[in-house]
C-alpha cells in the first residue's frame, strides 16, 4: 500500500508507554482542532476533537490539550498498542465558516513490539 | 449505515487526459469537501459543495472543477492532468448546519480516497 509516512517526522514508542503528538497550528481565529489517524492506504480517521474554550478532553485513551497562547494543541495516546501505528495529523477549523478543516503536518507513529 | 464512499479506488492516467472523481456522502450528510494529499504531506482543501454549488475553493486552478447531484452525490473532475496531479483524493461528508453528536466539526467524516497516478 501506499506509505502516507514518507518523509514525516517520526515518533517511536514501546508497546504500552504513552504516547505524545505535538502539533502547532497557524490561525488564530480557529476554534476548534481535530485530530486524526491516517493508516496506509485509507482515509484519515477522527479521533477526537476539542472546542477552543476548552484546554483538555479526552477520549477513550486518548487526551488532546490545546494551549492557545502558543497555538499548540498535543494528543496524549495512553498504552499505546501497535494498531496505533499510524500518521497522525492535527487539522483546526473555524465554526463561523464553512466547515474547510486546515491539516498540520503529520507525525508518524511507530509502535515497537 | 455506509461511510463515505469513493470510485473507483485507483486510476492510472495519462498527462493532458481528464478525469472524474466519485463520492457519496455519509448517511444524512449534505455538504461534500474534495481535498488533494501529495504523497507524505497532509491533504489539502481544493472546494466545498453545499446544495448543488460550490461554496468555498482552495488554492487550485480552473482546471479542477466539481459538481454536487440532488441526491448530495458529488464529483470531482480535473482536465489536462499534469504529473503533479498524482495524488490520493480524499472526500469528506458532513452537516451543513448542527454539530454531530460525536464530534464539533458538523460529523466532518473522510473517505478512503481515490489514489490517481498521472504517467
Amino acid at each position: 500500500g501506499e506509505n502516507v509516512g514518507l518523509h514525516l517526522p517520526t515518533l517511536s514508542v514501546q508497546e504500552g508507554d504513552n504516547s505524545i503528538i505535538n502539533c502547532a497550528y497557524s490561525n488564530s481565529a480557529s476554534d476548534y482542532f481535530i485530530w486524526y489517524k491516517q493508516e496506509s492506504g485509507k482515509g484519515p480517521q477522527f479521533i477526537i476533537d476539542i472546542r477552543s474554550n476548552m484546554d483538555k478532553r479526552q477520549g477513550q485513551r486518548v487526551t488532546v490539550l490545546l494551549n492557545k497562547t502558543v497555538k499548540h494543541l498535543s494528543l496524549q495516546i495512553a498504552a499505546t498498542q501497535p494498531g496505533d501505528s499510524a500518521v497522525y495529523f492535527c487539522a483546526e477549523g473555524f465554526s463561523g465558516g464553512y466547515q474547510k478543516v486546515t491539516f498540520g503536518i503529520g507525525t508518524k507513529l511507530q509502535v515497537i513490539p | 449505515d455506509a461511510g463515505v464512499t469513493q470510485s473507483p479506488t485507483h486510476l492510472i492516467k495519462t498527462r493532458g487526459q481528464q478525469v472524474t472523481l466519485r463520492c457519496s456522502p455519509k448517511s444524512g450528510h449534505d455538504t461534500v469537501s474534495w481535498y488533494q494529499q501529495a504523497l507524505g504531506q497532509g491533504p489539502q482543501f481544493i472546494f466545498q459543495y453545499y446544495e448543488e454549488e460550490e461554496r468555498q475553493r482552495g488554492n487550485f486552478p480552473d482546471r479542477f472543477s466539481g459538481h454536487q447531484f440532488p441526491n448530495y452525490s458529488s464529483e470531482l473532475n480535473v482536465n489536462a492532468l499534469l504529473l503533479g496531479d498524482s495524488a490520493l483524493y480524499l472526500c469528506a461528508s458532513s452537516f451543513a448546519t448542527g454539530f454531530d453528536s460525536v464530534t464539533y466539526n458538523y460529523g466532518y467524516t473522510f473517505g478512503s480516497g481515490t489514489r490517481l497516478t498521472v504517467v
